[in-house]
């Protein structure tokens, strides 16, 4: 069956540009997480949806970056005035129960690169 | 203090070695315990699950340690296509995040 995808796979952005990064997750799946991943380093948390409810956005690292799932399925990561230092690979994750005791499945990723 | 720390190596093994992995973790209620596999530019996949008993697939063992804090890794018979990216997972008991280990890089030589 189908995985979680996300588009686009590469992303190059002038610093300034507002930018959106969209993840469809496995169908059906109620949870889902955006990570941001910088390179040498692991998965850092930015945010965790269940359904259409932003349940925690503690870790998103300032107000230019907002994430929603209006309908419970597809997910958009928008991060706005993009800075250098937001290069990284945005990885969205998607996971059938509301329990985090769970295997995330995640999708290729989002790599970001700023200019 | 980091959630988790994790020793990112790398680690350079001989085919057929034995090679082990921990990971400490600062949050003594934290309740589950995971290892991902990460190959280069590639998404995160389970390796496995980290049970209290400590649990075993195939050529791999995990084992937690909850008075000492840390999770840990045995690789067995090292393959070539073992070769990656190992992330322990860290989740405490309150809250919604998974947290990540540094990773550590393993690379098995011929």
């Amino acid at each position: 069956g189908a995985g979680v995808s996300q588009s686009p796979r590469y992303k190059v952005a002038k610093r300034g540009q507002d930018v959106a990064l969209r993840c469809d997750p496995i169908s059906g799946h109620v949870s889902l997480f955006w990570y941001q991943q910088a390179l040498g380093q692991g998965p850092e948390f930015l945010t965790y949806f269940q359904n259409e409810a932003q349940l925690d956005k503690s870790g998103l690292p300032s107000d230019r970056f907002f994430a929603e799932r209006p309908e419970g399925s597809v997910s958009t990561l928008k991060i706005q005035r993009t800075q250098q230092e937001d290069s990284a690979v945005y990885l969205c994750a998607s996971s059938p129960a509301d329990s985090l005791s769970h295997e995330q499945y995640f999708g290729p990723g989002t790599r970001l690169t700023v200019t | 203090r980091k959630e988790v720390e994790q020793d990112p190596g790398p680690f350079n093994v001989p085919e057929g070695a034995t090679v082990a992995f921990n990971c400490t973790y600062s949050n003594s209620a934290s309740q589950s315990f995971f290892w991902y596999r990460q190959d280069c530019r590639k998404e995160p996949k389970l390796l496995m699950s980290v049970y209290s008993s400590g649990n075993e697939d195939g050529r791999f063992t995990a084992q937690l340690n909850r008075a000492s804090q840390y999770i840990s890794l045995l690789i067995r018979d090292s393959k070539l296509s073992d070769s990656a990216t190992y992330l322990c997972v860290v989740i405490p008991q309150s809250g919604n995040q998974f947290y990540f280990g540094t990773g550590t890089s393993l690379t098995v030589i011929p």
